[in-house]
């Protein structure tokens, strides 16, 4: 079955930087838009960035626009999020998802567990 | 970028109740809005795409409804494992939106 794995998250000063993985297994990770989203503690979901299949297009939120880039490696079933520059406001719980693409956006299908990135001095 | 908004923030209720949670677009979105359910620690699951169709293996007691810029998620016997909250997501356009969430808890 698809089964997405984060790692990387920790605590980190601000201004720091951290990269994120997220481990795909029961699927091949190049039939999917990837997305990461992220949910702040006791807060609601808020999306981050998405990357096509073959890496050749990336969109961001303006949150984190031109301080975090995602990547992917096909070969290797797995998908990344370097995050520089970090912030306090950037501490979340970070979510890698497959998702359903319509001509318009997409929703999310298949979620990782999730991993904690804190951004504390 | 399109807000959404969804009431109650907050919504209690008993095992067998019908329970409705509304969800409305800044904008018109046709039916491009999804519902996910999240629980406690746990990562969102996938309800409802198109605003209407149930993803595969979700019980039929959750539908939802609507289109523009109103939307609804109904759940027509509360279970006890629907304690939990719930989250419209928007996908007309990018950047890709959420609603602030809708917890329901027990009465």
């Amino acid at each position: 079955q698809v089964q997405l794995v984060e790692s990387g998250g920790g605590v980190v000063q601000p201004g720091g930087s951290l990269r994120l993985s997220c481990a795909a297994s029961g699927f091949t990770l190049s039939s999917y838009v990837m997305h990461w989203v992220r949910q702040a503690p006791g807060k609601g979901l808020e999306w981050v960035a998405f990357i096509r299949y073959d890496g050749s297009n990336k969109y961001y939120a303006d949150s984190v626009k031109g301080r975090f880039t995602i990547s992917r490696d096909n070969s290797k079933n797995t998908l990344y999020l370097q995050m520089n520059s970090l912030r306090a406001e950037d501490t979340a719980v970070y979510y890698c998802a497959t998702s359903v693409v319509t001509n318009t956006g997409a929703y999310f299908q298949h979620w990782g567990q999730g991993t904690l990135v804190t951004v504390s001095s | 970028d399109i807000q959404m908004t969804q009431s109650p923030s907050t919504l209690s209720a008993s095992v067998g109740d019908r329970v409705t949670i509304t969800c409305r677009a800044s904008q018109s979105i046709s039916s491009w809005l999804a519902w996910y359910q999240q629980k406690p620690g746990k990562a969102p699951k996938l309800l409802i795409y198109k605003a209407s169709s149930l993803e595969s293996g979700v019980p039929s007691r959750f539908s939802g409804s609507g289109s523009g810029t109103e939307f609804t998620l109904t759940i027509s016997s509360l279970q006890p494992d629907d304690f939990a909250t719930y989250y419209c997501q928007q996908y007309n356009s990018y950047p890709l939106t959420f609603g602030g969430g809708t917890k329901v808890d027990i009465k």
